[in-house]
């Protein structure tokens, strides 16, 4: 049930932009985004409930496209401070979560 | 406000032996799960629970067993610990309404030898 998230690693420079994006076998009631930095616990950044949602958090948007049973993470701009793992989270049924492998960003000035 | 406790920070298990990672949370949530986390396989769901008395089998439930004591509280239990369980243990909980995040703890090191 885990989602498949790519890329699997991507490095930026400041300034440029990036897409990560999430798929799921199975329908998803929602679709969470986080981000962990090394050696700390993740940390929410945005939740996309209904199918053909888009959320934005600063420079950071994500999209859910209900029927294909997929997200994606728009990062513009990118900062130094944007590194970091993401992670997508889908919801397939009551009150579980499962979480992606993950995608690396680094952004290099 | 503490949000989600994970205890211990760290600890070094020998092959066979037994023990329980703690979880509590203060912020009345209804959900809560363990993941563990190994390089470049992501956050993987060991167990969760939608309510106090409820548990569910997430994607790698073998060898684990899961207690939710009450709605604060949800131990994970290894019965006889493998170097495979070497991980990063993370707790999580969510209050179980749709539109919520999950937070997390900040995380368990365990290292079987």
């Amino acid at each position: 049930q885990q989602p498949v998230q790519s890329p699997q690693a991507v490095i930026l420079r400041e300034g440029e932009d990036a897409v990560i994006n999430c798929s799921s076998s199975k329908a998803l009631y929602s679709v969470h985004w986080y981000r962990q930095k090394h050696g700390e616990a993740p940390v929410f950044l945005m939740i996309l409930l209904k199918g053909g949602e888009q959320k934005g958090h600063d420079k950071i948007s994500a999209s859910f496209n209900e029927k294909k049973q997929q997200s994606s993470l728009y990062l513009t701009a990118s900062q130094l401070s944007y590194s970091g793992t993401y992670f997508c989270g889908t919801v397939t049924g009551a009150n579980n979560l499962f979480f992606g492998t993950g995608t690396r960003l680094t952004v290099i000035p | 406000n503490a949000g989600v406790t994970q205890t211990p920070k760290f600890q070094v298990l020998k092959t066979g032996q037994s023990m329980t990672l703690q979880c509590a949370q203060d912020m009345n949530h209804n959900s809560m799960y363990w993941y563990r986390q190994d390089p470049g396989m992501g956050l993987r769901l060991i167990y969760y629970s939608a309510s106090e008395g409820t548990t569910d089998k997430g994607e790698v439930p073998n060898g684990y067993n899961v207690s939710r004591l009450n709605k604060r509280e949800f131990s994970l239990r290894l019965e006889s610990a493998a170097p495979s369980q070497t991980s990063v243990y993370f707790c999580a909980s969510a209050s179980g309404r749709q539109n919520t995040e999950a937070f997390f703890g900040q995380g368990t090191r365990l290292t079987v030898v």
